[in-house]
């Protein structure tokens, strides 16, 4: 069963700092991606990779960046945090990009302060 | 533009009532549809998918060209189906999701 883990269930950080999320899969997948999930807008796509060291911005970008040293390792980052970037975050994988189904992580709810 | 619309955000029923959840997509070429399915503190997982034509838990979905749909349907409903789903579109070949707002199912005893 495909294994993806998210570093932290709950982060609290304050304005200004900045903020690693990562996350772990098992499964020698290609495809990584970091998504924001907001009640009423549902889950939108900040930035994605399809391999390492390769990263694609998604719909939403701004104000964040990834890294991907690693094929198992996809780290979001918040530059400098700011109050509209508290949010529920989920990191997914998937095999490759031939319609494959996306494995999600538990999640990491974030409060910026 | 590509694009899901689920029309509800909220749909409560009655446990053994039938079910629709409504899923619109917005795309020119071949889509492919999921559904995923997010139970009270635990992880979106994938419910099922057009191609692969089967029922998962009661539930099945069609694909309507036409109509560019992909409601997700339930003849009886269960309390514990209660849960948030999304329906999701895969355009291309890029492996990207493009997601819809999301539908809460309450199912009421």
């Amino acid at each position: 069963d495909v294994k993806v883990t998210q570093s932290s269930r709950y982060l609290v950080k304050r304005t200004g700092e900045k903020v690693f999320l990562e996350c772990v899969q098992d499964m020698d997948h290609e495809n990584m991606f970091w998504y924001r999930q907001d009640p009423g807008l549902g889950l939108r796509l900040i930035y994605f990779s399809y391999d390492v060291k390769m990263k694609e911005k998604g719909d939403i970008p701004e104000g964040y960046s990834v890294s991907r040293e690693k094929k198992e390792r996809f780290s979001l980052i918040l530059e400098s945090a700011s109050t509209n970037q508290t949010s529920m975050y989920l990191c997914a994988s998937s095999i490759d990009r031939n319609n494959q189904p996306q494995h999600f992580g538990d999640g990491t709810r974030l409060s910026i302060l | 533009a590509q694009r899901v619309t689920q029309p509800e955000k909220l749909l409560s029923v009655f446990k053994g009532a039938p079910v629709e959840l409504k899923c619109n997509y917005s795309y020119s070429g071949s889509p492919e549809l999921f559904w995923y399915v997010q139970y009270s503190r635990q992880r979106l997982q994938l419910l099922l998918r057009h191609i692969s034509r089967e029922s998962i838990k009661g539930f099945t979905a069609d694909l309507n060209k036409g109509e560019t749909s992909f409601h997700l349907k339930k003849p009886f409903a269960q309390e514990e189906d209660s849960a948030m789903y999304y329906c999701a579109l895969d355009s291309g070949n890029t492996g990207k999701l493009i997601f819809g707002q999301g539908t809460t199912l309450q199912v009421k005893p």
